[in-house]
């Protein structure tokens, strides 16, 4: 079956540009993760949303990240005037249980 | 806390047993994980680990002691395709929320 898919794969954009990332998780998971990976660096969680209940934003690193997830499915994230420091590959995993997560293959960001 | 220490790279030789050990300081532990991550790639599932001892699934091993916050990953029967980085994460208690060390870098030589 289908896999967990981000789309774009790779994405240059100029420092103070905005940017959208998509995660299209694996159908009837109800939880979706984002995490950043830095170069050479472990995963960091930034957020996840299970099923209706509010999401975990805990992991943001700053007012400029946000993301959301429409109708259970489907989930952007968005960084507003990007800076160097977040390029990154940015990771979405989803899962049906909480002892599981499957990832996508992540979206390279580089802000120039 | 949520401190989550592991050696940051580790070289073994070929046919050789390594043991990559992971330490965790956190309250709210639930479980945790081990995540293989081959460069450029996505962290693929190797296993979780709930109850204290050790979990074995052929020549990948998973051992959790609770009481002590700690744990390991034993590889068997070294082969090169196992040099990739190894991760370890603490599921927490009562929601999703996966907090990731930064990974074991192993390269297996011949």
């Amino acid at each position: 079956g289908a896999g967990v898919s981000q789309s774009p794969s790779n994405k240059v954009t100029e420092k103070g540009k905005d940017v959208e990332l998509r995660c299209d998780p694996i159908s009837g998971h109800t939880a979706l993760y984002w995490y950043r990976q830095s170069l050479g660096q472990g995963l960091e969680f930034l957020i996840y949303f299970q099923g209706n209940s509010a999401p975990d934003k805990s992991g943001l690193p700053s007012d400029r990240f946000s993301a959301e997830r429409t109708g259970g499915s489907v989930s952007t994230l968005t960084i507003q005037r990007t800076q160097q420091e977040d390029s990154a590959v940015y990771l979405c995993a989803s899962s049906l249980r909480a002892d599981e997560q499957y990832f996508g293959p992540g979206t390279r960001l580089t802000v120039t | 806390g949520q401190n989550i220490d592991q050696p940051t790279e580790m070289t073994a030789t070929e046919g050789a047993i390594v043991q990559i050990n992971c330490t965790y300081q956190t309250s709210g532990f639930n479980g945790l994980f081990w995540y293989q991550q081959h460069a450029g790639e996505a962290p693929t599932f190797l296993s979780y680990n709930v109850l204290d001892g050790l979990e074995e699934k052929g020549r990948f091993s998973s051992f959790l002691s609770r009481s002590k916050g700690y744990s390991y990953l034993l590889l068997k029967e070294l082969q090169m395709k196992d040099s990739a980085s190894y991760l370890c994460a603490v599921l927490y208690t009562g929601g999703f929320k996966t907090i990731f060390g930064a990974g074991t870098r192993l390269f297996v030589k011949a």
